[in-house]
């Protein structure tokens, strides 16, 4: 069976400070790979997405940035965090066109 | 341009009693249609899905949902509802056409659900 990870669940930083947050996925080989944000418990916003290593797409500009070193590794970055970049950070994979998206548990962080 | 919208913040439902979470859209082509819950501080959890064939789809923990082309809706529905079935729900679409998985969005409705 196929499980997502993400770590670490919880972050408080300062504004300034770089950010890295991984997600990786076992039991599935070539996912889809996404990163969401979701503020206040509402709306998710896609933030990036890929469909293999080295292959990233931006949905949002902003000082973020994401990498896939590895087919099942995604990783979340920010050089400088702002006050606005604090959320519920979600990683998800697919399979296929007709996948349906499969959730992490999610990164709650906080920017002071 | 593509959307989907779920025209309530929050339902309301008494514990036994049958439950409809809204969701209609817009999409270009035959959609892919999808529902997730969200219980508080966790990832979502993919409830059903709706790729093609009989319009009534049923899921996980007793939900089902129904496709209705001409009126572009997928509602969400649970024939009763428990205390615990209390979470954030979403809905989302992906057009037949894509080929990148990606999902849009509704922006939620809360289900309470009281005993």
């Amino acid at each position: 069976s196929q499980t997502i990870h993400q770590w670490p669940a919880t972050l408080v930083q300062p504004v300034g400070s770089p950010l890295s947050l991984e997600c990786t996925v076992e039991g599935t080989s070539n996912p889809n790979l996404y990163w969401y944000r979701q503020a206040a418990g509402r709306g998710l916003q896609l933030l990036f997405y890929s469909v293999g290593i080295g292959q990233i797409s931006s949905e949002v500009p902003q000082n973020l940035s994401a990498s896939r070193p590895q087919d099942r590794q995604f990783i979340l970055s920010s050089k400088k965090l702002l006050l606005s970049d604090s959320g519920f950070y979600l990683c998800a994979w697919s399979r296929g066109q007709a996948g349906e998206q499969y959730f992490g548990p999610g990164t709650r962080l906080t920017v002071t | 341009a593509q959307s989907v919208a779920q025209p309530e913040d929050q339902v309301n439902v008494a514990e036994g009693n049958p439950l409809t979470v809204k969701c209609t859209y817009s999409v270009s082509g035959n959609p892919y249609l999808f529902w997730y819950v969200q219980y508080p501080n966790r990832g979502l959890q993919f409830l059903l899905k709706y790729i093609t064939g009989d319009n009534l789809v049923k899921g996980s923990y007793g939900f089902e949902a129904e496709f209705n082309k001409s009126q572009t809706s997928f509602h969400l529905k649970k024939p009763s509802a428990l205390v615990s079935d209390s979470a954030l729900y979403f809905c989302a679409v992906r057009p037949y056409s894509s080929n990148t998985g990606k999902l849009i969005f509704g922006q939620g409705t809360t289900l309470q659900v009281k005993p």
